[in-house]
């Protein structure tokens, strides 16, 4: 139990197009789901939480017109890059709270890797 | 959260134990030492978390210091598959459940 999962795994678009993660838990409902960003060789970045029913809660940093989130469900969030640039090239990974076996813990989609060409 | 500091990259030959340290001096009472591994590519992957006591699972153990300003997580036979980077990441279940990474441990088991 507690998966979570992301579509697409990868992806490859122009610069300028904008392009949509989406992020499920399978098996439990998330009313809080977080978005992080891994350059090359770093480490993992909170970008902005996502809350349902709510508007999300971005990162210092983070440009919330360029980062779009929608938590439609409980089960579902999605990230939109709008007007990708190469510089937003990146490992993008979501994750949700959950609960397995009495203790609380993070559970981590398998990550996206966006190409802005 | 308290800061936490880690060795930059460890090895660790097949078979034998892993102990990879952690330490989070300015830890306070309410917080909690969770443990993450992030294999190359993918996201990363819950270990072992504890707060004061130690702490086992099939995964791995968790040695925290009775002044709970450092910790050990021991992967007691390790495998070429254990090969990751381990984040050490303390957190109070108060700030809410974003985790703050740091740099981590690039552990490398080798043959």
């Amino acid at each position: 139990g507690a998966v979570v999962s992301q579509h697409p795994s990868w992806v490859i678009c122009k610069s300028g197009t904008s392009v949509k993660i989406e992020c499920r838990s399978l098996d439990f409902q998330a009313t809080t789901m977080f978005w992080y960003r891994q350059f090359p060789k770093q480490s993992l970045m909170l970008m902005a939480t996502s809350n349902e029913g709510s508007k999300a809660t971005y990162e210092q940093g983070v440009e919330k017109d360029k980062f779009l989130i929608n938590h439609a469900s409980l089960t579902l969030s999605t990230l939109t890059v709008t007007s990708a640039h190469p510089e937003d090239s990146s490992f993008y990974i979501c994750s949700a709270p959950g609960s397995l076996a009495g203790k609380d813990e993070q559970f981590f989609g398998p990550g996206t890797r966006l190409t802005v060409l | 959260d308290a800061k936490t500091t880690q060795p930059t990259s460890m090895d660790c030959a097949e078979g034998r134990a892993a102990n990879l340290p952690c330490n989070h001096s300015t830890i306070s009472g309410n917080e909690y030492v969770y443990w993450y591994r992030q294999i190359h590519s993918q996201g990363p992957q819950y270990i072992i978390h504890g707060l004061k006591n130690n702490e086992t699972n099939e995964m791995a153990s968790l040695i925290i210091t009775e002044d709970r300003k450092s910790s050990t997580l021991i992967l007691p036979h390790a495998t070429l598959r254990d090969t990751a980077v381990y984040y050490c990441i303390v957190r109070s279940r108060d700030s809410g459940y974003a985790l703050n990474f740091g740099k981590g441990t690039s552990l490398l088991v080798t043959p």
